[in-house]
């Protein structure tokens, strides 16, 4: 199976900031990466697909980069509704798997 | 607006059965897969298999191998996902999720989540 490791598992910051998460695989998975975004008691949110196509609705201040096995999940200015769990996902083998999150939170 | 509706939380006793329904809606449901992924309390989401709702066939996680079975009626839009032999760290929220699928597979809505306790 592909282990999919994100850095950090936890992170403080603050409204306004520019927020990079990191995600890497066990081997190489092209560019079949997904992020999503979770909120406490609510199903995961697709922000990003193809490891840097943006999801429609998703406001652009979220981007995502990287292929082969590191990438990376960007905010670009903090906003009091970023603040939740990030997940990447792997998909380019069965089974699909996901990182262990990335959880944000306000300083 | 497209979106899977899950059945209510199950409270079940080890060695049970569980099984969940998915209902979708504002899409064709023969158009794309649909896919079950749990996560369990502190723990990562986890993918457990998918149904091609179209021809019915189904790939399971190797992990619940032999335990899951995920069904389709076509007729109701609406997936199931059956879980047997359940044991207490089987206690998790379990979602459906539609997939796209052009290589790269991503989920895109979820259902709510269905909470299923095992407890004795």
């Amino acid at each position: 199976d592909i282990q999919m490791t994100q850095s950090p598992s936890s992170l403080s910051a603050s409204v306004g900031d520019r927020v990079t998460i990191t995600c890497r695989a066990t081997q190489i998975i092209n560019n079949y990466l997904n992020w999503y975004q979770q909120k406490p008691g609510k199903a995961p949110e697709l922000l990003i697909y193809g490891a840097s196509s943006l999801q429609s609705g998703v406001p652009s201040r979220f981007s995502g980069s990287g292929s082969g096995t590191d990438f990376t999940l960007t905010i670009s200015s903090l906003q009091p509704e970023d603040f939740a769990t990030y997940y990447c996902q792997q998909s380019y083998s069965i089974p699909i798997t996901f990182g262990q999150g990335t959880r944000l939170e306000i300083k | 607006q497209v979106l899977l509706v899950q059945s209510g939380a199950e409270v079940k006793k080890p060695g049970a059965s569980v099984r969940i329904s998915c209902k979708a809606s504002g899409y064709n449901f023969i158009s794309y897969a649909m896919h079950w992924v749990r996560q369990a309390p502190g723990h990562r989401l986890e993918w457990m298999g998918w149904i091609n709702t179209g021809y019915g066939d189904t790939k399971y996680s190797q992990k619940f191998q032999g335990r899951v079975i995920i069904t389709r009626d076509t007729s109701a839009s609406t997936a199931y996902m059956e879980l047997s032999s359940l044991r207490s760290e089987d206690t998790a929220v379990y979602y459906c999720a539609r997939a796209y699928y052009d290589g790269n597979r991503w989920f895109d809505p979820w259902g709510q989540g269905t909470l299923v306790t095992v407890s004795s």
